[in-house]
């Protein structure tokens, strides 16, 4: 059975940091692709970044270019979303979520979700 | 500009059928997409894929009741014998060249 677990979620201030990070189980994690989402309260989705399979292609929304980075460890099977520079705007519940495909593809499974609150 | 567009709200009575598009932008009607639903204080979960020739591929344990079809720009998710566990988020997906796409959801009511 696939499992995406996120973790990391936390309140955070104006400016600060924060590394989410994602347990895959499952699957091969190291031969598909994988991304991360996020859901502003009340709002619909919205693709952050997603990474290839090898780790060698990361993407990213410009809403989030030059201040997240999208890692994995196959070793570990664990995906990381790295986001600096917080605003309040990034609030929301933050899903990874696999991708059917070594690069680009639609999501086939994801997590159950981690809380990112941006607050002062 | 790869864009999706859904109609922000739907309704259709219990045990009824219910059609909900989800159309991609000039010149961008060969790409596939997925459907996605959202229930209420819930994850999304995968429903299909569905490619611009209309066959789809569902994901684990979904029920025969959801099928998925193309014409055109537009990609189709057919829900038949609706139940009051179908009311959620519905959302299509689809990829690009370094990107993933969103529609804006459409928000399915069963009556």
């Amino acid at each position: 059975e696939v499992q995406l677990v996120e973790s990391g979620g936390a309140l955070v201030q104006p400016g600060g940091s924060l590394r989410l990070s994602c347990a895959a189980s499952g699957f091969t994690f190291s031969s598909f692709a994988m991304s991360w989402v996020r859901q502003a309260p009340g709002k619909g989705l919205e693709w952050v970044s997603g990474i290839s399979a090898s780790g060698g292609s990361t993407y990213y929304a410009d809403s989030v270019k030059g201040r997240f980075t999208i890692s994995r460890d196959n070793s570990k099977n664990t995906l990381y979303l790295q986001m600096n520079s917080l605003r309040a705007e990034d609030t929301a519940v933050y899903y990874c979520a696999k991708v059917a495909a070594a690069g680009l593809g639609s999501f086939d499974y994801w997590g159950q979700g981690t809380l990112v609150t941006v607050s002062s | 500009q790869l864009v999706l567009t859904q109609s922000p709200s739907a309704s259709a009575s219990l045990g009824a059928s219910v059609k909900l598009t989800c159309t991609l932008s000039s010149g961008h009607s060969s790409y596939a997409i997925a459907w996605h639903q959202q229930q209420p204080e819930k994850g999304p979960r995968y429903l299909m894929k569905v490619n611009s020739d209309g066959s789809h591929s569902k994901g684990d344990g979904i029920p025969d009741r959801f099928s998925g079809s193309s014409s055109g720009a537009e990609r189709y998710l057919t829900i038949s014998s609706l139940q009051s566990e179908d009311e959620a988020d519905y959302y299509c997906q689809t990829w690009g060249t370094g990107i993933q796409v969103f529609g804006g959801g459409t928000k399915l009511t069963v009556l």
